[in-house]
């Protein structure tokens, strides 16, 4: 079945560091990849998408390039602010009549000013 | 602006008891699902409705069962409740079957069983 795997938390940076969480997936066909974001006491917000290998979906100067060779999806931003604070979840859907989406475990950021 | 409501907010239900949690979907979604998240984790599919037929189901018991409606609302009913129903519920709604286009979350309903 499908799977997502994500870079365990907590991650604590200061302010303008590099954010980078990991995510990698297992799939049986072609998925289309998600970053979601979860602020305390809020429900996901999607930040950004991918629906192809080499795909690169980018959102508020978060990255994260469909690589299908190493079947991953990587979270970047260059520099950090406070108000990045929150849960990141890495998913997957196959769509196609299987359109549910299979969540990692989240990634809980803390930024310190 | 989130474009799903969901309602209540919070809930305390006490185990054995029933529960219906409501969602209201912007016009034009078709498709809904409903997922649980129980703390620490990522949410967890539960089932999913495209125009008001069951059309995806994840590994829950049959006493999670879902209604969708022509007004874009749906409702997730849980029977028999279980301490470890205990969960955030979020409805998730799209405009249509395709996968790339993503879900729009509610920002969820925070049940807890006693």
């Amino acid at each position: 079945g499908n799977s997502v795997t994500q870079m365990e938390g907590p991650v604590t940076l200061s302010e303008e560091a590099f954010l980078t969480i990991n995510c990698t997936y297992t799939a049986t066909g072609y998925p289309s990849l998600f970053w979601y974001v979860q602020y305390p006491g809020e429900g996901l917000q999607l930040l950004l998408k991918a629906t192809k290998a080499d795909d690169k979906g980018s959102n508020k100067g978060f990255e994260a390039t469909y690589r299908k060779e190493t079947t991953s999806f990587h979270l970047e931003k260059g520099s950090v602010q406070v108000s990045d604070s929150a849960v990141y979840f890495c998913a997957l859907s196959e769509g196609f009549g299987n359109e549910k989406l299979t969540f990692g475990t989240g990634t809980r950021l803390t930024i310190i000013p | 602006e989130t474009g799903v409501t969901q309602s209540p907010t919070h809930l305390i239900k006490t185990r054995g008891q029933q529960v219906t949690l409501r969602c209201s979907s912007q016009s034009g979604h078709n498709t809904v699902s409903w997922y649980q998240q129980a703390l620490g984790q990522g949410p967890q599919f539960i089932f999913q409705y495209y125009r008001e037929e069951e059309n995806g189901r994840g590994n829950f018991p049959p006493r999670f069962s879902g209604l969708q409606f022509p007004n874009y609302s749906s409702e997730l009913n849980v029977n028999a409740l279980e301490l470890d129903d205990s969960a955030l519920y979020l409805c998730a709604s799209r405009p249509d079957r395709a996968a790339n286009y993503g879900y729009t979350f509610g920002s969820g309903t925070r049940l807890t069983v006693v």
